[in-house]
């Protein structure tokens, strides 16, 4: 039943480089892919989010990057830092349905080391 | 810090036990979603409760229920507990049905033995 699709499954980045996690999705009723950060022992907190009616989104570090014709999208951090070592999940809903049900992609774990 | 407090931390039961996780929103939050998430993989949608009612389910079987109460607080109930069942269980509220704007737990972390 995965309808997100998540790449890479690990991902290694040097201090002040730029890390990128890649997830596409199947339903064309999708409307609404936020992005959560879940570090260790704790639960997903949003980043950030993007509707398909844009091809780019930045909130500081993080930019998301929308291709609704491919159905994919990215997140990219810029100047990662070591506090950004977390796991990583996109995820889709459709706000037109009667209830909100987050689909969650496998998640992508981030560790940028010094 | 979150606005959503989930009890107990961590749980372990036996196989054909029940158990019920509860959940406590911010108030005003009057939509709660329950998800399992096992080890290495993301959240799986179990059900949504909007005002006290349940208005959407995932696929999970019956035996796993839920309640919402007035107080902006829930439970999650599973019976018959399966070893497949040991996981993260998160609680995300949110103040209405509007897409993606949840603020998940900590989670409970249950272990079936």
């Amino acid at each position: 039943q995965q309808q997100v699709k998540q790449s890479p499954q690990s991902l290694i980045v040097q201090k002040g480089g730029i890390s990128i996690i890649n997830c596409a999705y199947e339903n064309t009723a999708f409307d609404y892919f936020p992005w959560y950060q879940q570090f260790p022992g704790k639960g997903p907190a949003l980043l950030i989010a993007i509707r398909p009616d844009v091809s780019e989104k930045k909130e500081g570090r993080f930019t998301i990057s929308f291709n609704k014709s491919a159905k994919q999208f990215s997140l990219h951090i810029m100047d990662s830092q070591p506090g950004d070592s977390a796991t990583y999940f996109c995820a889709a809903s459709s706000g037109g349905t009667s209830y909100d049900k987050v689909i969650f992609g496998p998640g992508t774990s981030l560790s940028v080391i010094p | 810090e979150t606005g959503v407090t989930q009890s107990p931390t961590h749980l372990i039961k036996t196989r054909g036990q029940q158990v019920t996780l509860r959940c406590s929103s911010q108030s005003g939050h009057n939509t709660v979603s329950w998800y399992q998430q096992a080890l290495g993989q993301g959240p799986q949608f179990i059900f949504q409760y909007y005002r006290e009612e349940e208005n959407g389910r995932g696929n999970f079987p019956p035996r796993f229920s839920g309640l919402q109460f007035p107080n902006y607080s829930s439970e999650l109930n599973v019976n018959a507990l399966e070893l497949d069942d040991s996981a993260l269980y998160l609680c995300a509220s949110s103040s209405g049905l509007l897409v993606g704007g949840y603020t998940f737990g900590s989670g409970t972390r249950l272990t079936v033995v």
